[in-house]
């Protein structure tokens, strides 16, 4: 199952509403996780099963979507926000990720 | 609180072997599956090696699968991962992590080790 992710890449401003879609090759219902990775870190789950947010995660997080069309969603943009974040599917292994979006500030 | 700590990364020439290890700590760690996870220099994501909680189960990324094999100690809470005939392409930051499902079948990766670096180079 390949995953695709766009943009690759965003330029945003604080406090803007930023949209990342991430794009199955076939059908893998609500099994989509998201991440957040920035530099030197490991990443960290935002958002499974394509729209539940991980405990402790921020509300301006939200995730939506089913089937092959999947979005990840940020609702005002804080400085901490600016990263990479990737999509992966939990339909089947190996659980691919997509190639990611980073996300700078303008 | 969960803590996974991987070490036994380094610099190795290629076709040389490795072993990986990720202590685990804070959960019952024989509840749960577990995979390695690789990044390369600058690049995306890739899933590497999944054992199930029991270690009865295994899969493997094909551009690994026969080289490498992924094992379990749940008397010691650790998880390894022995790298035979390494490459070049092999070299990644390596992250030990957790799979979990909830009781509504939804699934993620939910704590990640703080990863250990592989390099290949001759």
């Amino acid at each position: 199952i390949q995953l695709t992710q766009s943009p690759s890449f965003l330029s945003a401003s604080v406090g803007d509403r930023v949209t990342i879609t991430c794009r199955a090759s076939q059908d893998i219902s609500s099994y989509l996780a998201w991440y957040q990775q920035k530099p030197g870190k490991a990443p960290k789950l935002l958002i499974y099963a394509a729209s539940t947010l991980q405990s402790g995660v921020p509300s301006r997080f939200s995730g939506s979507g089913s089937g092959t069309e999947f979005t990840l969603t940020i609702s005002s943009l804080q400085p901490e926000d600016f990263a990479t974040y990737y999509c992966q599917q939990l339909n089947s292994y190996p659980y691919g990720f997509g190639q990611g979006t980073k996300l700078e500030i303008k | 609180q969960v803590q996974l700590v991987e070490s036994g990364g380094g610099v190795v020439q290629p076709g040389e072997s490795l072993r990986l290890s990720c202590a685990a700590s804070g959960f019952t760690f024989s509840r749960y599956g577990m995979h390695w996870v690789r990044q390369a220099p600058g690049k995306g994501l890739e899933c590497v090696a999944f054992i199930r909680y029991d270690g009865t189960n295994k899969n493997y990324a094909d551009s690994v699968k026969g080289r490498f094999t992924i094992s379990r100690d749940n008397s010691k809470n650790t998880l390894y991962l022995q790298m035979n005939s390494l490459r070049p392409e092999d070299a990644a930051v390596y992250y030990c992590l957790r799979e979990v499902w909830d009781s509504s079948g939804r699934g993620s990766f939910d704590y990640w080790g703080q990863g250990t670096l592989v390099t290949v180079s001759s």
